[in-house]
């Protein structure tokens, strides 16, 4: 069974540090969505692409976080300069198409550690 | 405004029978999701409503309501494996991403 598969799994840090995640969505999934988890919180949308181009990055704190998905397929979430605050689940999610009769596959997440 | 609420936690024993609430507030509405999360890993989806009623899948079912706002996972035969988080989500105004609540954590013991 195809899955999103992100890396790394684990990433520890210190504050004003970059660090950067990767994301590959299942194979022909034109949607592409990351979203940041906080421990005991729901999910919340920091960008979501489809194809290559951003659909909607209003949540993403655009001074230190950058995401580029540039052939459509993978995808990278940078932080550059990292701060306590960004410690949380980095999860990475793909659907065949945006919208609402797609469900959303979720990847392992990365989990960040800012010290 | 966009906003989902489900109860913190929630305790249960094996064999019994739990529903966990979701009340959800949406401008415009395009279907509600359930996801099961278990500590330390990513969500995977349970069901989708998008039609009022009853959606049964096994031991789970889930039910909208789409004139009250709210939804429910109804888990039969409870299981120690089904200790985990339950993520209420909808769709955001554009239809496109997902809206998740804080999500309710049942803990099933023997």
């Amino acid at each position: 069974e195809a899955e999103v598969a992100q890396s790394p799994r684990y990433k520890i840090t210190e504050k004003s540090q970059a660090v950067a995640f990767w994301c590959d969505p299942i194979s022909g999934h034109a949607t592409l969505y990351w979203y940041r988890q906080i421990l005991g919180q729901g999910p919340e949308l920091l960008v979501q692409f489809q194809d290559e181009s951003v659909v909607d990055d209003s949540q993403l704190p655009k001074d230190r976080f950058s995401a580029e998905r540039l052939k459509g397929v993978d995808s990278t979430l940078k932080i550059q300069p990292a701060e306590l605050g960004d410690s949380a689940m980095y999860l990475c999610a793909s659907s065949p198409r945006s919208g609402s009769s797609y469900e959303q596959y979720f990847g392992p997440g990365t989990r960040l550690t800012v010290t | 405004g966009q906003n989902i609420d489900q109860p913190t936690e929630m305790t249960a024993t094996e064999g019994a029978i739990v529903q966990i609430n979701c009340t959800y507030q949406t401008s415009g509405f395009n279907g509600l999701f359930w996801y099961q999360q278990h500590a330390g890993e990513a969500p995977t989806f349970l069901s989708y409503n998008v039609l009022d009623g009853l959606e049964e899948k096994g031991r789970f079912s889930s039910f909208l309501s789409r004139s009250k706002g709210y939804s429910y996972l109804l888990l039969k035969e409870l299981q120690m494996k089904d200790s985990a988080s339950y993520l209420c989500a909808a769709f955001n105004q554009a239809g496109t991403a997902l809206i998740f609540g804080k999500g309710t954590t049942l803990s099933v013991s023997s």
